[in-house]
């Protein structure tokens, strides 16, 4: 299973709105409203910011919003801090009964 | 606060086995399924295994089944990742996470620290 395609890096500046999308194919993203997403800070575990294409859970920002149309979701993180200089990773179910990952997007801050 | 705790990483030479255990606190593997993850170096996030022992459910990336064989302890409440046959390729920190829904909807919503693998000769 390939992994699902991200942009390899997103800049913006602080108070600027950022998009990081996510693009898979019939056998995942397309077929399941199941994507979720995961912000990485260096050194640290992933922690899930977005689940189900577009729910928060408890505690996350609601800077953080998610989408999906056809074959591609997005991640839309909105009034951008420095804070959030990371990496970000979907992911999905597939059909294959896997799960599969994005390949990574590294977002920093300008 | 409810936690993961993996252990048992190390430096294991190529053709080798070492197994990982993941531990919980505030929260028992009874009720949840969890997944193992791995990231190589510099490397993006794979996931490699699936357990939920409530349903019997268990599956396995491509990249590792065969090998690998997942597994939880009962007494302990503890999971396990027997691997072997390890190739460099499997070099990578490990993370075992709470895999919170069904294999098909779920998501990984809490995550351990991770433990480091080394294989190399």
């Amino acid at each position: 299973q390939s992994a699902l395609t991200q942009p390899a890096s997103v800049s913006g500046s602080p108070g600027q709105s950022i998009t990081i999308s996510c693009t898979g194919s019939n056998s995942d993203v397309v077929d399941y409203n199941y994507v979720s997403w995961y912000q990485q800070h260096p050194g640290k575990a992933p922690k899930l910011i977005i689940y189900d294409v577009a729910s928060r859970p408890s505690g996350v920002s609601n800077r953080f919003s998610g989408s999906k149309s056809g074959n591609t979701a997005s991640l839309t993180i909105s009034w951008l801090q420095a804070d959030d200089e990371a990496d970000y990773y979907c992911s999905s179910y597939t059909s294959s009964n896997s799960r599969v990952f994005g390949s990574g997007t590294k977002v920093t801050v300008l | 606060e409810e936690q993961l705790v993996e252990s048992g990483g190390g430096f294991v030479q190529p053709g080798g086995s070492l197994r990982l255990s993941c531990t919980a606190s505030g929260f028992s593997f009874r009720h949840y399924a969890v997944s193992w993850v791995r990231q190589a170096p510099g490397k993006g996030l794979e996931w490699i295994s699936y357990i939920r022992t409530s349903t019997n459910t268990i599956y396995y990336a491509d990249s590792v089944r065969g090998r690998f064989t997942i597994s939880r302890d009962s007494a302990e409440d503890s999971l396990h990742l027997q691997m072997n046959s390890l190739r460099a390729e499997d070099t990578a920190v490990y993370y075992c996470a709470r895999d919170w829904g069904d294999f098909i909807n779920g998501c990984f919503d809490n995550w351990g620290q991770g433990t480091l693998i080394t294989v190399s000769s």
